[in-house]
């Protein structure tokens, strides 16, 4: 059973940083594509950026509101995706989850997301 | 901006069947833009039914199923039950590595 489990969701002041992680087990992770899902509390999703697989090239792509602030990576060895975020600002609290995809579609399965606030 | 649009609710009644579908502010959804559906219910991770226009995740049950009508992206829910009663949204990819999510229908079902 595909298992993913995000965690460092915490309050962070505007224009700090933060690194959200998503532990993944239950499928080959050094062939995943991760991608890296949020959604304000109450509004809909929003897909913040995906990493491709090593074998497929490694490649990151972001949205643009997040472009040049946020950074996703992966530790194949660790079975571990990350985000590192940066320059946050309030319109980053979100509810933050990890999916894995393929080439073909951001998200197959999810997990059940951390929470970030972004509040002074 | 290219904007994806879902219908913002939409209402069925029990055993009914319900098409619900995600278009482009300008321009036709083909199977290129490779759309997945997601059916969320409130306080849980959103769950996988549809990608690649009409392959269905693993344990979906063929009541739904997803397909291109006209210029939009559709997903038909057949035989609905009660607790298909969820948010529903749809992901299109745009091109150079870039996916814009609808903003989500909510499905009733009464």
């Amino acid at each position: 059973e595909v298992q993913l489990v995000e965690s460092g969701g915490d309050l962070v002041k505007p224009g700090g940083s933060l690194r959200l992680a998503c532990a993944g087990s239950g499928f080959t992770f050094t062939n995943a594509w991760m991608s890296w899902v949020r959604q304000v509390p109450g509004k809909g999703l929003e897909w913040v950026g995906r990493i491709k697989s090593k074998t497929d090239g490694g490649t990151t792509d972001y949205a643009a509101p997040v472009k040049g602030r946020f950074t996703i990576s992966r530790d194949d060895s660790k079975n571990t995706l990350f985000l590192q975020m940066s320059s946050l600002n309030t319109e980053d609290t979100a509810v933050y989850y990890c999916t894995t995809g393929l080439a073909v579609a951001i998200s197959v399965n999810w997990g059940q997301g951390t929470l970030v606030t972004v509040s002074s | 901006q290219t904007v994806v649009t879902q219908e913002p609710s939409f209402s069925v009644s029990p055993g009914g069947t319900v098409t619900l579908t995600c278009a482009l502010s300008s321009g036709s959804v083909s199977t290129a833009y490779y759309p997945s559906w997601y059916q969320q219910t409130p306080g849980q991770a959103p769950r996988t039914l549809i990608y690649n226009t009409n392959t269905r995740s693993s344990g979906v049950p063929d009541r739904f199923s997803g397909s291109i009508l006209g210029n939009k992206a559709a997903l038909t829910i057949t035989g609905t039950q009660a607790d298909d009663e969820s948010d529903y949204y749809c992901v299109l990819y745009l091109g150079s590595g870039s996916w814009v999510f609808g903003g989500g229908t909510k499905l009733t079902v009464l």
